[in-house]
């Protein structure tokens, strides 16, 4: 199985909103609503920020919002601040019921 | 509240077993999925493989080969063997709850160093 495609990197300037895209094939991201973001901030453990390509865990922010269309699944996250400058990996659902995870997107707050 | 914490050594030789562990507290290994994810260093996380109902297991098509995955639901533990270790296993393993029905892991491990001594 291939890895989700994500850009490798995206920057934005305080309070403002950036996306970044996720992109798999019809064996994963176009077939399951089975979509989970994890955010990994340097030295820490990933942790799970949206599932279900749009359901946020109780205690997460409501400036990160998820999406799809497609092959593409979307994080957004509005607002930005300085914390959220981390690595974000998306992870999709397969047919052959096994997950994969997308190369990671670090993000620059300027 | 649930939490999952990694054991095992932290160095590995060439051609040796990795052998890891993962005890799990505030819920029963025998319910659930239950995953280890690992990160080589500078890298991105790569799904190792999953075990549910204590004995159903899945693995990475890339890993399966050398990867096993059990339960010892004695102690409320599972563990991760990957046989013939190379260079590219090197890596921080992660235990986690998960995927279950929402395919997602929501609780992780500190993570364990695994290091590939030559």
């Amino acid at each position: 199985q291939s890895a989700l495609t994500q850009p490798a990197s995206v920057s934005g300037s305080p309070g403002q909103s950036i996306s970044i895209s996720c992109t798999g094939t019809s064996s994963d991201i176009g077939t399951y609503n089975l979509v989970s973001w994890y955010q990994q901030r340097p030295g820490k453990v990933p942790e799970l920020i949206i599932y279900e390509v749009t359901k946020r865990p109780s205690g997460i922010s409501i400036r990160f919002s998820g999406s799809k269309s497609g092959y593409t699944a979307s994080l957004t996250i509005s607002g930005l601040q300085a914390e959220d400058e981390a690595d974000y990996y998306c992870c999709s659902f397969t047919r052959s019921s096994t997950l994969v995870f997308g190369g990671g997107t670090k993000v620059t707050v300027l | 509240q649930v939490q999952v914490q990694e054991s095992g050594p932290g160095l590995v030789k060439p051609s040796e077993t990795l052998s890891l562990t993962c005890t799990v507290s505030g819920a029963s290994i025998s319910i659930g999925y239950w995953s280890w994810i690992r990160q080589p260093p500078g890298k991105g996380l790569e799904w190792v493989g999953y075990i549910y109902n204590s004995g159903n297991t899945n693995y990475n098509p890339s890993l399966k080969s050398r990867v096993t995955i059990s339960t010892d639901t004695s102690n409320n533990q599972f563990s991760l063997n990957v046989m013939s270790v190379i260079a590219a296993d090197t890596a921080v393993y992660y235990c986690a709850r998960g995927p279950g029905r929402t395919g997602a892991f929501d609780i992780w491990g500190r993570g364990t160093p695994v290091t590939f001594s030559s």
